[in-house]
């Protein structure tokens, strides 16, 4: 069972240019989450999906940023008009149906070893 | 707000000697923490996750106390290795809500 896959792992772009990054969760799970790890900084989360729905976006920045789960196919986390404020790994995790009782199980969040931003 | 820190921010200890990270969290409204290993340019390895009604975790040399009331949570690493190098990394996820809030991480050497 693959681990969940982010592709690329590491992306160049020149300032203006639009960055797409994609995550594949881990097989079995229906929920994506994204998160960004400026330089020397902590992880920041950004937006929590699942198929076909945004259910929590308040950490997206509100202009360029958006991101996707479609029915089929990996997520998407697309910025647009980079700027080289936006050079960081970003890391995706998957989680089966988060479950708020104990015995739905943990539903523990695993991690993509992340894609790795570079603006020029 | 919740709020994550860990601290200290660096350790370097010679290798053998037992490891004690600290993290701490301002809202105990938590459904679970969770322990972290991050190598330099690499992605996260989960290491241990406690549930909120739980009071540690164990797994090898690894042992991870949670005090929710005081909004502390503690790793034990013992017999620290050369390979025990690297930042780790404490994240809670809240009652409410699914995202994680992450501590800055404490970035450990192990010296042979």
């Amino acid at each position: 069972n693959a681990g969940v896959m982010q592709n690329p792992r590491h992306l160049v772009r020149r300032r203006g240019q639009e960055a797409r990054l994609r995550c594949s969760p881990m097989k079995g799970h229906s929920h994506v989450y994204w998160y960004r790890q400026l330089p020397e900084e902590g992880l920041k989360f950004m937006v929590y999906l699942q198929k076909e729905n945004i259910i929590d976006e308040s950490g997206m920045p509100k202009e360029r940023f958006s991101a996707e789960f479609p029915k089929e196919g990996p997520s998407i986390l697309r910025i647009q008009q980079v700027v080289r404020g936006d050079s960081a790994a970003y890391f995706c995790a998957s989680s089966q149906r988060p479950g708020q009782d104990l015995a739905s199980g943990i539903y523990e969040q695993f991690f993509g070893p992340g894609t790795r931003l570079t603006v020029l | 707000k919740q709020e994550v820190t860990q601290i200290p921010a660096a350790l370097s200890v010679p290798e053998g000697e037992n490891l004690v990270l600290n993290c701490s969290f301002t809202d105990s409204a938590i459904y679970n923490l969770q322990w972290f290993r991050q190598d330099p340019g690499k992605g996260l390895t989960s290491l241990l996750l406690i549930q909120s009604s739980q009071r540690e975790q164990t797994s090898g040399r690894l042992n991870a106390s949670l005090d929710k009331s005081s909004g502390r949570s503690t790793l034990y690493i013992a017999a620290s290795q050369p390979g025990d190098s690297a930042t780790y990394l404490c994240a809670v996820r809240p009652d409410a809500g699914n995202k994680l809030t992450f501590g800055g991480g404490t970035r450990v050497l192990v010296k042979p």
